[in-house]
């Protein structure tokens, strides 16, 4: 069964710097990879999905997540955060051609340092 | 298009008392998943349900269970509310079954229906 990791369950970062989270995957076929956003009072938003075209995901807001198989990794990145960013980052996987439900990560809150 | 509406948004329940949620898909979809979310343990799957059938389920008590109506609508029912049951319900509906090739497993969520057990 797949399962999802994500490192780090509150993550800082000053206004401008780079914002990087950690997700990594476990899956026994090629996932489908997502990650998804939640502002305060608010349901899930999709930032980006993996679905095995180009390893390197651009999403909205400017982020962008790179598929790396051989580190089963998706890791999440923002060259340069904005104090709108603050919020809980998910990232999400599913098994490829299976009737499977798609599993989350227990999440991140990213803390955005004026 | 109007997106995935939940109700109600907040509610108050004491133990033993059961409650039912309600969501309504965004038009055309046709599958419903339900998760749990509380602090510290992220989103847990309940079910899904897709053309009225339930096709997944998470490891939940029997005391959590749901149903889909033919207009894709779905609601959940916790009976014997427990303290431990309280927490944020979130519905996403998607095109076809959430984990399949052809819909890419995109989620559209609600914004949630908070409950607390007292």
């Amino acid at each position: 069964a797949q399962s999802v990791t994500q490192l780090g369950s509150h993550v800082s970062v000053s206004e401008g710097a780079l914002v990087l989270l950690r997700c990594n995957y476990s899956s026994s076929v090629p996932p489908y990879l997502f990650w998804y956003v939640q502002y305060p009072n608010q349901g899930l938003q999709l930032l980006l999905k993996y679905t095995s075209a180009a390893t390197l995901v651009k999403g909205i807001n400017g982020f962008e997540a790179e598929f790396k198989k051989s580190e089963t990794s998706f890791h999440l990145t923002k060259p340069s955060a904005h104090m709108s960013d603050a919020a809980e980052y998910f990232c999400a996987v599913s098994d490829r051609n299976r009737d499977d439900k798609i599993i989350f990560g227990k999440g991140t809150r990213l803390h955005i340092l004026p | 298009k109007a997106g995935v509406t939940q109700t109600p948004r907040y509610l108050i329940k004491t133990r033993g008392q059961q409650v039912t949620l309600s969501c309504s898909p965004i038009s055309g979809h046709r599958s419903v998943s339900w998760y749990q979310q509380t602090p510290g343990q992220g989103l847990q799957f309940l079910f899904e349900y897709f053309s009225e059938t339930q096709r997944n389920k998470g490891n939940f008590p029997g005391r959590f269970s749901g149903r889909q109506f033919s207009n894709s609508r779905s609601e959940m029912n916790v009976s014997t509310l427990e303290l431990g049951d309280s927490a944020l319900y979130l519905c996403a509906s998607s095109l076809g079954l959430a984990g399949r090739h052809l819909n890419t497993g995109e989620l559209f969520f609600g914004e949630g229906s908070r409950l607390t057990v007292l």
